[in-house]
């Protein structure tokens, strides 16, 4: 089955600077990857999709990358804002699909004022 | 934009009881919606698959008579977790498909229902 990695350690990041974060993935070739923002005992919320024959895709201060060589995609958040803070989920379709999606752990972004 | 809902947005109930989740979808119409559960610093972990009108297609190591899904209609899903123990105690979040067929399999998700089991 496919694994996706994001790393477990918390991003604490000054307000202002830009936020990378790193989701990695193996086993097989997602069509396309997600990015959702999950706050404290909140659902999921949906930011971005990036298809396999994209390079990039922006909305608003967000960017998302998506190497499909690498099996890793990057998600930027610039001129990052304490508004910002909360954990960030990278989703990738299941393999044999049913449009079922598998979650990576989220990483958890701190943006000090 | 597309807006689903939990009710209710937590529980608290005793061992050996049974509780009833239900996962509407407020604006559109989904015949897909799936129940996730996420422990504490742990990612979503997908129980089923929930079919209106179908049986639901539950994933592996999820006991389908533990957890009774009913997809009644195209908006709205519920999950029922019979016989509750203290370890099923968890973060149960649902999503939506929409049915007019977003392109690339974008789901919106309830605001979870917090779930403790005494």
């Amino acid at each position: 089955s496919q694994k996706i990695e994001q790393n477990s350690e918390a991003l604490n990041i000054q307000e202002g600077k830009t936020a990378t974060l790193t989701c990695n993935y193996t086993n097989y070739s997602p069509a396309y990857l997600q990015w959702y923002r999950q706050d404290p005992g909140r659902g999921p919320v949906f930011l971005l999709l990036i298809r396999e024959n994209e390079k990039e895709k922006r909305k608003e201060r967000l960017k998302v990358t998506f190497d499909t060589t690498l099996k890793q995609s990057l998600f930027h958040i610039t001129a990052s804002q304490p508004a910002d803070s909360a954990t960030y989920l990278c989703a990738l379709p299941w393999r044999y699909g049913n449009n079922r999606l598998a979650f990576g752990k989220g990483n958890q972004v701190v943006v000090i004022p | 934009g597309a807006v689903v809902s939990q009710h209710p947005s937590w529980v608290i109930c005793k061992s050996g009881t049974s509780v009833k989740i239900e996962c509407r979808s407020l604006d559109f119409q989904a015949t897909t919606m799936f129940w996730y559960r996420q422990f504490p610093k742990q990612s979503l972990m997908l129980m089923a698959t929930s079919n209106e009108g179908s049986k639901a297609t539950y994933e592996q190591g999820v006991e389908k008579d533990k957890f009774l899904i009913n997809h009644a209609s195209l908006t709205l899903s519920t999950l029922t977790v019979t016989s509750a123990h203290p370890e099923d105690s968890s973060f149960y979040i649902c999503s939506a498909r929409e049915t007019s067929g977003r392109a690339y399999n974008e789901q919106f998700f309830g605001p979870g229902t917090r779930l403790t089991v005494l």
